[in-house]
């Protein structure tokens, strides 16, 4: 799987977009790039995933440069809740239902530690 | 609402006791796991059930058992084998076994072993 580096903390004032950086030069043509984040003490949360379009939902937007080597995760109005470490993925889509447990696997890195301030 | 439920959040136990903690999803998803997270690491795959009655160790499985009888439930045993099993557990679910990397995630068990 290709790596990712993203910067370990960040800070964002209340109210305004947080971007988030993720590198991944190493990212193959059939992997995704995942977003998850865990707040303090709980279950990580999917965001958003992309392949190489960019990619919108209610929570958040992802950018993939066209090269594919680069992103950014957008959340447009951040919020106190928002506080997290935000981790960025690279995997490929498992190919089928037995493809053993390396499939599955999520690993997460040290992830970027988001501060929304009020 | 559909979800994942982890029970307790918090678990203390001795040193030599077995002890289970309960995943429980009403999501109709086929595939469950467990994970386990220690302080500022990402996590590690003990367990994973692809349908019911079957399941797979993942990187880290000695010293945990599981079951899977029943599609919405997956516990795992941490029996006296686990050499360090104070640790945050995290129980996860996808809609279709090995098709995306978009796992739904419970709040997990915080568990203490002295």
């Amino acid at each position: 799987d290709a790596k990712t580096t993203q910067p370990p903390s960040m800070d964002c004032a209340e109210g305004r977009a947080a971007n988030l950086p993720c590198n991944h030069s190493t990212i193959s043509g059939n992997e995704y790039v995942y977003w998850y984040r865990q707040i303090h003490s709980q279950g990580p949360q999917y965001i958003i995933h992309g392949l190489k379009n960019n990619e919108t939902n209610e929570m958040a937007s992802l950018i993939i440069t066209e090269d594919r080597k680069s992103s950014t995760l957008i959340l447009p109005h951040a919020t106190l809740r928002d506080t997290a470490v935000y981790y960025c993925i690279v995997r490929e889509q498992a190919r089928g239902a037995y493809s053993g447990a390396g499939s599955y696997q999520l690993t997460f890195g040290k992830g970027t530690k988001l501060s929304v301030i009020p | 609402d559909g979800g994942i439920t982890q029970s307790p959040k918090y678990l203390f136990r001795k040193e030599g006791q077995n002890v289970t903690l309960s995943c429980e999803q009403n999501l109709n998803h086929d595939a469950m796991y467990w994970y386990r997270q220690d302080p500022g690491q990402g996590l590690r795959l003990i367990y994973y059930s692809q349908i019911v009655n079957d399941f797979q160790k993942g990187d880290i499985a000695e010293g945990y058992s599981v079951s899977r009888e029943k599609k919405e439930s997956f516990p795992l045993t941490v029996t006296s084998a686990q050499k360090n099993p104070t640790a945050f557990y995290l129980c996860a679910s996808t809609p279709t076994p090995g098709t995306t990397y978009e796992q739904y995630f419970g709040p997990g068990t915080r568990l203490t072993v002295t």
